[in-house]
């Protein structure tokens, strides 16, 4: 089965840190995606990747950055935090190029800004 | 840009009936996939059924079953004889066909099974 561990499952960060989010996959995914996920506004997609070093933009990218510097592993990063970043944000991969191939999520990290 | 409404926000179902959560969509695509997702209260989401949109046969995976209407732009899901492991929130999901084609999801609707 596959496997998506996010770092941690609930984190408590202050504005204006820099916060990291990391996502590690083990079935040599090449798609890596990153969603926030709020009530009533379901899963927005904030960065996703399709290859090392490769990144594009998502829906909201806006306050948020990533990293892929290797294949199984993708981090979101929160350059300054702020509080309408609190959120939960889940980690998903998928295999490329296969059309209809789902995508397997991690458990989410509940981030808590204060 | 592809939209995915789901209308209802909360829904529940007494054990053992049958219910369905309604999905529509928005795209000009021709070719394309149609997910719905589950995510139980211990938050981790899995993919419950997948669709794809040149197919017209419905797709089924045991009590879990849709109602593909292309024309329409609607996929609904219906869960028979419901379970109380069935409570989670339910996220229908669009996806083009392409290689590095992204998900849009719906808002998600609130299933509660009660015993």
């Amino acid at each position: 089965d596959v496997k998506v561990t996010q770092s941690s499952r609930y984190l408590v960060k202050r504005t204006g840190e820099k916060v990291f989010l990391e996502c590690v996959q083990d079935m040599d995914h090449e798609n890596m995606f990153w969603y926030r996920q709020d009530p009533g506004l379901g899963l927005r997609l904030i960065y996703f990747s399709y290859d090392v070093k490769m990144k594009e933009k998502g829906d909201i990218p806006e306050g948020y950055s990533v990293s892929r510097e290797k294949k199984e592993r993708f981090s979101l990063i929160l350059e300054s935090a702020s509080t309408n970043q609190t959120s939960m944000y889940l980690c998903a991969s998928s295999l490329w190029g296969r059309f209809n191939q789902p995508q397997h999520f991690g458990d989410g990290t509940r981030l808590s800004i204060l | 840009a592809q939209t995915v409404t789901q209308s209802q926000p909360e829904m529940s179902v007494q054990e053992a009936e049958t219910v369905t959560l309604s999905c529509t969509y928005d795209t000009s695509e021709n070719n394309y996939y149609l997910f719905w997702y589950k995510q139980p209260p211990s938050r981790q989401m899995i993919l419950v059924i997948r669709q794809e949109a040149y197919k017209q046969q419905n797709a089924t995976e045991n009590r879990f079953s849709v109602n593909f209407q292309k024309a329409a732009k609607s996929f609904s899901l219906k869960i028979s004889d419901s379970q109380l492991g069935d409570t989670a929130m339910y996220f229908c999901a669009f996806m083009k066909t392409g290689a590095n084609s992204k998900l849009t999801f719906g808002k998600g609707i609130t299933l509660s099974v009660r015993p």
